[in-house]
C-alpha cells in the first residue's frame, strides 16, 4: 500500500544549487500535482500533468520545472535554488476529475527544504 | 480569480461538536472537498460535497450550500485525535486542480 511516495524526506541546499524532487505513485492515475505550503499560506499549485508527456503551469509555477516521462513519476526541479523556495513540498495524484465525480486527490508525505 | 477564506484557529473540548466554516469565491466550481492534516503529516481526504445539502461519514459531516458559496465541517464527539488543521478545498474545472483555503487549526483540550 505505498500509494504516493516522495524523495527525499528532507534535504538542505545552498543558494544556487540545483535538485530534483520525485513523485512516484502506485495507483495508476492519471493526473498528478506538485504544491508547495508554506505558514499562513495554505497549498499552492506549482505545476501539474493530466497525463504521461504532459505538463502545466499552476499557480506559483516561476522557478520550478517540472517532467512526466512516465505514467507513474512526475519530478519537480529547482534549477538555482533561492532561499523564497524555501518550504515543504507535497505531490499527490488523482484518477481524472470533474463532472461532479469524486476523485479525491492523495498526497505523499512531503519533502521538507531549505534553502540557506 | 479564487478566494477561499477560513478561520484560522479554533479551541474545543473533548466530547463537543465543533463547526468549521468556509466560504469561497471561484471562477468555476465543480464540487468542495475537505481534507485534515496533522502537523508534519500529508492532508488525508474527508469529504466531498457537489450539491447542496448535508453529507454524513461517521463523526464527520460536510454541508455545501452553492448559491451562498458556503460551507461547513462539523466534527461530533471530539476526540484529542482530531486535533489537526482542516482544510478547505474548490474544484475548479475538469483537470481536477484543487484551490485550498489557508486551513483551520482545530485543538482539541481534555
Amino acid at each position: 500500500n505505498a500509494g504516493v511516495t516522495q524523495t527525499p524526506k528532507f534535504r538542505v541546499l545552498k543558494t544556487g544549487q540545483s535538485m530534483t524532487l520525485l513523485c512516484a505513485q502506485d495507483m495508476n492515475h492519471e493526473y498528478m500535482y506538485w504544491y508547495r505550503q508554506d505558514p499562513g499560506m495554505g497549498l499552492r499549485l506549482i505545476h501539474y500533468s493530466v497525463g504521461e508527456g504532459t505538463t502545466a503551469k499552476g499557480e506559483v509555477p516561476d522557478g520550478y520545472n517540472v517532467s512526466r516521462l512516465k505514467k507513474q513519476n512526475f519530478l519537480l526541479g529547482l534549477e538555482s535554488a533561492a532561499p523564497s523556495q524555501t518550504s515543504v513540498y507535497f505531490c499527490a495524484s488523482s484518477y481524472s476529475g470533474g463532472g461532479g465525480v469524486h476523485q479525491p486527490q492523495h498526497f505523499g508525505d512531503g519533502t521538507r527544504l531549505s534553502i540557506l | 480569480g479564487q478566494n477561499i477564506d477560513q478561520p484560522t484557529e479554533m479551541t474545543a473540548t473533548e466530547g463537543a461538536i465543533v463547526q468549521i466554516n468556509c466560504t469561497y469565491q471561484t471562477s468555476g466550481f465543480n464540487g468542495l472537498f475537505w481534507y485534515q492534516q496533522h502537523a508534519g503529516e500529508a492532508p488525508t481526504f474527508l469529504s466531498y460535497n457537489v450539491l447542496d445539502g448535508l453529507e454524513e461519514k461517521g463523526r464527520f459531516s460536510s454541508f455545501l450550500s452553492r448559491s451562498k458559496g458556503y460551507s461547513y465541517l462539523l466534527l461530533k464527539e471530539l476526540q484529542m485525535k482530531d486535533s489537526a488543521s482542516y482544510l478547505c478545498a474548490v474544484r475548479e474545472d475538469g483537470n481536477n486542480r484543487l484551490a485550498f483555503g489557508k486551513g483551520n487549526q482545530v485543538v482539541v483540550i481534555p
